[in-house]
């Protein structure tokens, strides 16, 4: 069964340096998503991707945050300068339509600053 | 902005006992989800519901939609060890992305 793949499953950084996380999304999915869990909290949304653009994004995603999709199956958020508090773990989702169709999970990338 | 309470917070339940999980909105559903969370684990889909009064059913998992599609409810019988996590309700949320808007989980224990 096809799934969302996502590396690295966990990454820890210096506050200040720039991540990548990286997420394969199912290959015949048209609509992107990465969410994040800061621990023991609620998944909250941080943005919305379809056609090469962003559709959608949180108050969260400000401008240190960035997502391309640089070829035909990368899906990529990129965080310039992490801070202490962008500690959480990342969740990249994807589905093939609107409303009826699933919204399909990643396992996630622990995303640990110090 | 929608919002979703969860009912109860965190269960204990004895292996073999029936439990339900309650999902209330502060606005109309129109796509209502259920994932299931091991602790620091990914979102597993279990089940997605549209339609005022749906019921769909995978093994010894039931999930309702009222008829107002203002709530759900996830029902186990028969529990089992295997059946432990986190359990999130999500609500797609009408926008530019279609969005998942996520509950506050309900954490469940089966003890033997």
């Amino acid at each position: 069964e096809p799934e969302v793949t996502q590396t690295p499953s966990h990454q820890v950084t210096q506050m200040g340096q720039e991540v990548i996380l990286r997420c394969v999304p199912i290959s015949n999915h048209l609509y992107f998503y990465w969410y994040r869990q800061i621990l023991g909290q609620k998944v909250e949304f941080l943005v919305s991707f379809y056609n090469n653009e962003i559709s959608e994004k949180s108050e969260i995603f400000d401008d240190q945050f960035s997502v391309e999709r640089p070829d035909g199956s990368n899906f990529t958020l990129k965080i310039r300068s992490t801070k202490l508090e962008d500690s959480a773990m990342y969740f990249c989702a994807s589905r093939r339509g609107q409303y009826t169709d699933t919204q399909y999970f990643g396992p996630g990338t622990r995303l640990t600053v110090l | 902005s929608q919002e979703l309470e969860q009912s109860p917070q965190s269960l204990i339940v004895q292996e073999g006992k029936n439990l339900t999980i309650n999902c209330t909105s502060s606005k109309t559903l129109y796509g209502l989800y259920w994932y299931k969370q091991k602790y620091g684990e990914g979102l597993i889909f279990l089940m997605m519901l549209q339609k005022g009064g749906e019921e769909k059913s995978h093994e010894k998992i039931t999930a309702k939609l009222d008829e107002k599609k203002q709530q759900s409810s996830l029902h186990i019988t028969a529990s089992q060890p295997s059946h432990a996590g986190i359990y999130l309700c999500g609500a797609d949320t009408p926008g530019g992305g279609n969005k998942l808007t996520f509950g506050t989980g309900t954490q469940l224990k089966v003890e033997l």
